[in-house]
């Protein structure tokens, strides 16, 4: 079965600052991958998905994920974060075969300081 | 369009208590799946319902089960409840089942068990 390692789950940066929010899978088969956010009070809203094609998939507000099949990564950043990137992140993957539902990391906590 | 509704946002019940949990989904949206959201266990995928039939089910006592009516619209019910039931459920829609299908996430339903 495919699982997901948030490697970190709290990350603090200081507002222009980049981050990196890293996340690993574990799977034997081809996967799709994602990285949705979670802002207070709210549900989740996905970012980005890579299905298949290019290593590098841009999403919303800013942010990008580069999928790295030998490390079995798919890391999140973003080039310069603002206050209103505050949120829980939560990298997900499935399997690219049948319809098997979505295992999501234990979410990292984005903290952007002013 | 109208997103994901659920209702109530925020309901507690005490041990032993039944609950029944409603989610509109987009219209237009055929599939509905079902979450739970707890800072111990993350994210938990519950079931997914397509077309008034259960397409996955995930890890979860036979307490937790499901419905769909023919205009999507889903509802989960949990019986006999226990205190480590209290979590955040979301719900969240498809236009079809599968994983490439993007899920929008409603708010969620915060359940408290005392």
């Amino acid at each position: 079965a495919q699982s997901v390692t948030q490697l970190d789950s709290q990350v603090p940066v200081f507002e222009e600052a980049p981050v990196e929010l890293r996340c690993n899978y574990s799977s034997s088969v081809s996967v799709y991958l994602f990285w949705y956010v979670q802002y207070p009070n709210q549900g989740l809203q996905l970012l980005l998905k890579y299905l298949s094609g290019s290593t590098l998939v841009k999403g919303i507000n800013g942010f990008e994920a580069e999928f790295n099949k030998s490390q079995t990564s798919f890391h999140l950043r973003k080039p310069s974060v603002h206050i209103s990137d505050t949120a829980e992140y939560f990298c997900a993957v499935s399997l690219a075969h049948g319809n098997t539902p979505l295992v999501f990391g234990k979410g990292t906590r984005l903290s952007v300081i002013a | 369009k109208a997103g994901v509704t659920q209702t109530p946002r925020y309901l507690i019940k005490t041990r032993g208590q039944q609950v029944t949990l409603s989610c509109s989904p987009i219209s237009g949206h055929r599939s509905v799946s079902w979450y739970q959201q707890t800072p111990g266990q993350g994210l938990q995928f519950l079931f997914e319902y397509f077309s008034e039939t259960q397409r996955n089910k995930g890890n979860f006592p036979g307490r937790f089960s499901g419905r769909q009516f023919s205009n999507s619209r889903s509802e989960m019910n949990v019986s006999t409840l226990e205190l480590g039931d209290s979590a955040l459920y979301l719900c969240a829609s498809s236009l079809a089942s599968g994983i490439g299908n993007e899920q929008y996430f409603g708010p969620g339903t915060r359940l408290t068990v005392t």
